[in-house]
């Protein structure tokens, strides 16, 4: 199994700033993912971070909006940049070791 | 990604067996099919996997079709802990997850 931990667990952010989520895993995996969830709503694909390669983003995700780091095999970042109210979700680190695992969520709130 | 296809929201009394069933007509042969339960203001949680063989582990059991156009999980017997938000998911072994709606469990005592 993975443990995964992500800080913040929550913020509140004013509109125009940007976030860096933190994802840590408690051993080295090769892929990563980022997941996006809306009030209400299931869980949304943003992107997939390789350690040694640039994430890959899903249709309607864009790095500028998104940019993520994967220095080593046990750690990632998303940023969410330039905030608007709209980016008001629970974002979700996963990793993958064996079966896929899931990080508690970041939940942010974009006034 | 096979699309997939559950009910919106199911009640089930507590000890009871819950009967999850989820529709993927549109499976390939190298799909498997996995479910994963969300518990309110959690990551979501995996529970079991199965390619064409039913699976049974400490959680769940897991029923597919021979056709396996569909599948059933399975909570023998249900507790109020078991309330959630159940996500069954096809995809190819290595290849991303992709969520559908799920189905939204609640156990009734």
């Amino acid at each position: 199994s993975a443990v995964i931990s992500q800080k913040p667990s929550r913020d509140i952010c004013q509109r125009g700033t940007s976030l860096t989520i933190q994802c840590q895993v408690d051993s080295q995996v090769t892929m990563m993912f980022w997941y996006r969830q809306q009030p209400g709503q299931s869980l949304t694909l943003i992107a997939t971070a390789n350690q040694g390669s640039e994430a890959t983003y899903e249709s309607g995700f864009v790095i500028d909006k998104f940019p993520i780091s994967r220095p080593n095999l046990t750690f990632s970042t998303l940023t969410v940049s330039n905030m608007s109210p709209e980016d008001s979700s629970i974002y979700l680190c996963s990793a993958r070791r064996g079966t896929q695992y899931f990080g508690p969520g970041t939940r942010l709130l974009v006034l | 990604d096979a699309k997939t296809t559950q009910p919106p929201s199911m009640d089930c009394a507590e000890g009871r067996a819950a009967n999850l069933p989820c529709n993927h007509s549109t499976i390939s042969g190298n799909e498997y099919v996995y479910w994963y339960r969300q518990i309110h203001s959690q990551g979501p949680q995996y529970i079991i996997h199965g390619l064409k063989n039913n699976e049974t582990n400490e959680m769940a059991s897991l029923i597919i079709t021979e056709d396996r156009k569909s599948s059933t999980l399975i909570l023998p017997h249900a507790t109020l802990r078991d309330t959630a938000v159940y996500y069954c998911i096809v995809r190819v072994h290595g290849n991303q997850f992709y969520f559908g709606t799920g189905t939204s469990l609640t156990v009734i005592p």
